[in-house]
Formats: C-alpha cells, sequence, structure tokens
C-alpha cells in the first residue's frame, strides 16, 4: 500500500539552529501539504503546492520558513533560525489533486523539539 | 471563517461499551465534514466523510456519523468500542472554496479493558 513518507521522524535542534524536514508523497498525487501541530492542538495547514506551484501559504511564517517542490514531486520544509516555539508535530499530507473531494493521505510526522 | 469545535478533550470508555465523539462547528452554510483518526506515531487516517445527500454517513472501522444542521454537529459514533480504537480524534471542516482543512482540538479516546 502507497504510504506518505518523512524524515527523519525526530528531530531535536538547539534555538537558532536550522532544521530540514524531508517528504516524499503517494507516487502521482500532484497536491502535497505541510501541516503544523502543536500539542494539544488540531493540524494547522502552512503550505499547499499543487505541482511544483505554491497554492497556499498564508498562513506560513515567511521569515523563518520555507518550502520547496522542485520537481513537483518530494517537498522539503526548512525552518531557519528554530524558534522555542516551533516545537511540534509537522505532517506531510497528498492527495491525487487539491480538490476536496479527493482524500489527503497523511505521513507519520517529524516531531521537532527546540531546545 | 469556519471553526470547528471539539468539547470533550479526554474521553474514557469501556470496551464494548458504545461512543459518541462531538463536533459542532460554526459555518453560515453547509460544510464539508470530516473525521480523522491519529494513533500514536501515525499520522491521520480519515474515517468518514459527509459532503451532502443522507446525513448518516458510514465511514472504516465500524464508525458512523450523523450531520445535524439544526445543532451545527457532526458527531461520531461506534456502537461496541474495541481496545484498538485508542487514539486521538480529530473533524475538521472544509467550507467549499479550497481544499484547505480546519481541524478541532481533538479528543483523546482511552478504552478500558
Amino acid at each position: 500500500e502507497a504510504e506518505v513518507a518523512q524524515s527523519p521522524r525526530y528531530k531535536i535542534t538547539e534555538k537558532s539552529q536550522a532544521v530540514a524536514f524531508w517528504c516524499d508523497p503517494i507516487s502521482g498525487h500532484a497536491t502535497l501539504y505541510w501541516y503544523r501541530q502543536i500539542l494539544g492542538q488540531g493540524p494547522e495547514l502552512l503550505v499547499q503546492f499543487q505541482d511544483e506551484s505554491v497554492v497556499d501559504d498564508s498562513q506560513l511564517p515567511k521569515d523563518r520558513f520555507s518550502a520547496e517542490r522542485l520537481k513537483g514531486v518530494d517537498s522539503t520544509l526548512k525552518i531557519q533560525p528554530a524558534e522555542l516555539g516551533d516545537s511540534a508535530m509537522y505532517l506531510c499530507a497528498s492527495s491525487s489533486s487539491g480538490s476536496l473531494y479527493n482524500e489527503q493521505f497523511f505521513g507519520p510526522g517529524t516531531r521537532l523539539t527546540v531546545l | 471563517a469556519q471553526s470547528v469545535t471539539q468539547p470533550d478533550i479526554h474521553i474514557t470508555v469501556s470496551e464494548g461499551a458504545s461512543l459518541e465523539l462531538r463536533c459542532n462547528y460554526s459555518y453560515g452554510a453547509t460544510p464539508y465534514l470530516f473525521w480523522y483518526v491519529q494513533s500514536p506515531g501515525q499520522g491521520l487516517q480519515l474515517l468518514l466523510k459527509y459532503f451532502s445527500g443522507d446525513t448518516l454517513v458510514q465511514g472504516i472501522k465500524g464508525f458512523e456519523a450523523e450531520f445535524k444542521r439544526s445543532q451545527s454537529s457532526f458527531n461520531l459514533r461506534k456502537p461496541s468500542v474495541h481496545w484498538s480504537d485508542a487514539a486521538e480524534y480529530f473533524c475538521a471542516v472544509n467550507t467549499g472554496t479550497a481544499s484547505k482543512l480546519t481541524f478541532g482540538t481533538g479528543t483523546r479516546l482511552q478504552v478500558t479493558l
């Protein structure tokens, strides 16, 4: 069964350091999402890609966060510099298209701890 | 803007007992509604969704949910809970303008044997 892959699964870093997360969506899925899930809260969309283009990054803190999906396949989310408040689970999801009728499939997430 | 409220942070039920998890939404028109489950160390899995039509929706793993417009609710139910159902459950809403989902804060389900 095809799955969304994410790495690393866990990351511990010190504040002011740079961190990067990688996501490989299900093959053929054109739409890719990055969510942030703070402990005790539901996931919040950070950025949505359609192929290699960003279609929604309204909640992405652009002063420190960046995301790319250069070839429209896998994606990287970067934080530089990391802050204590960035400690959270970062989830990647993909769907066959950006239509809400298409199910979003989630990866296992990367748990980030900033010390 | 649309919002979702899950009033119960934590629920404990005995195995074999029935379950109902509450979800209330705030939106002027009929929203598109979803329930997801998140097991420890795993990503979210879609249990069921409501777009239109029959207000009682059947999902995977024996779950169902009922859309009640008059109460702005979309509660999740299961007649008999299994120990493997212990997880966190999220209600989500989409207002149809894009595929962006707004999630509630989740309800953690504990199942006692």
